[in-house]
C-alpha cells in the first residue's frame, strides 16, 4: 500500500537552531515527491519537488532532499516567520497529478 | 497568491442540505483537483479533473461530485450533508498531470450544523 509519514508530527526550536524534518513513504511508481508549506486557515504553498534519489533543491534556509525511502526537509537557522506546517506529498506514475499527503510537522519557531 | 480561486470562502449549513463550491483554476491550466482537509484525516485527494474529462478518483463519498466546464471551472457538489463533512475543501490546479506543480487556492471552509 503507498504510505507516507512524516516526523515528527511538531517541532519547536529557537530561533537559529538548525534541524531537519523527515518523509519516509513507501510508494509503487513513485513519480515525484513534494514539499508544501501550509499557514493555519490557508491552502498549501509548493515549495519543491525531487524527481530522483540524490536529487537536492535548496530556498532560502530550507533545502529537500531525497533517497530510495526518505526525503527531509532541512531549516537552517530558522526565523519566526519560517512557523508553519510542512507537509510532503507523493506524486504517482500514470496519467494523474495526483497528490497523496502525509500528516505533516507542525514546526514552531520562538524567537 | 497562488492563481487559484475558491468561493466561497466561508459557508454554514444544516444537515441534509446540499451546497456547490466553486474553484477557478490558474490561468493555463487544464487539470483541477479537489481535495479535503479535517483535523483527523488530513489531506485527502477527492478527484482530478483534467480538460473537461474525469481524470482519477481518491475517497469522493457517493454523496458528493464534481464536474469541471468548458471555461475550465469546476464545481463540487456535496449534498446530503452529514456533520462529519465539516472541513476545509481546496481546489488546486496544474497545466497537466503529471509532472507539473499543483497549485492549492486558499479552500473553502464548511461547516455542517
Amino acid at each position: 500500500e503507498d504510505q507516507v509519514t512524516q516526523s515528527p508530527e511538531a517541532l519547536r526550536l529557537q530561533e537559529g537552531e538548525s534541524s531537519s524534518l523527515n518523509c519516509s513513504y513507501t510508494v509503487s511508481g513513485l513519480r515525484g515527491l513534494f514539499w508544501y508549506r501550509q499557514d493555519p486557515g490557508k491552502g498549501p504553498e509548493f515549495l519543491f519537488t525531487l524527481y530522483s534519489a540524490g536529487e537536492e533543491k535548496e530556498k532560502e534556509r530550507l533545502k529537500a532532499t531525497l533517497t530510495k525511502k526518505e526525503s527531509f526537509l532541512h531549516i537552517t537557522a530558522p526565523k519566526p516567520e519560517d512557523s508553519a506546517t510542512y507537509l510532503c506529498a507523493l506524486g504517482f506514475s500514470g496519467n494523474t497529478g495526483k497528490l497523496i499527503f502525509g500528516q505533516g510537522t507542525t514546526l514552531q519557531v520562538k524567537p | 497568491d497562488s492563481g487559484v480561486t475558491q468561493t466561497p470562502k466561508h459557508l454554514i449549513t444544516a444537515t441534509g442540505q446540499r451546497v456547490t463550491l466553486r474553484c477557478s483554476p490558474r490561468s493555463g491550466d487544464l487539470s483541477v483537483y479537489w481535495y479535503q482537509q479535517s483535523l483527523d484525516q488530513g489531506l485527502q485527494f477527492l478527484i482530478q479533473y483534467y480538460n473537461g474529462e474525469e481524470r482519477a478518483k481518491g475517497n469522493i463519498l457517493e454523496r458528493f461530485s464534481a464536474q469541471q466546464f468548458p471555461d475550465l471551472h469546476s464545481e463540487l457538489n456535496l449534498s446530503s450533508l452529514e456533520l462529519g463533512d465539516s472541513a476545509l475543501y481546496f481546489c488546486a490546479s496544474s497545466v497537466g498531470g503529471t509532472r507539473n506543480t499543483i497549485y492549492f487556492g486558499e479552500g473553502s471552509w464548511l461547516t455542517v450544523v
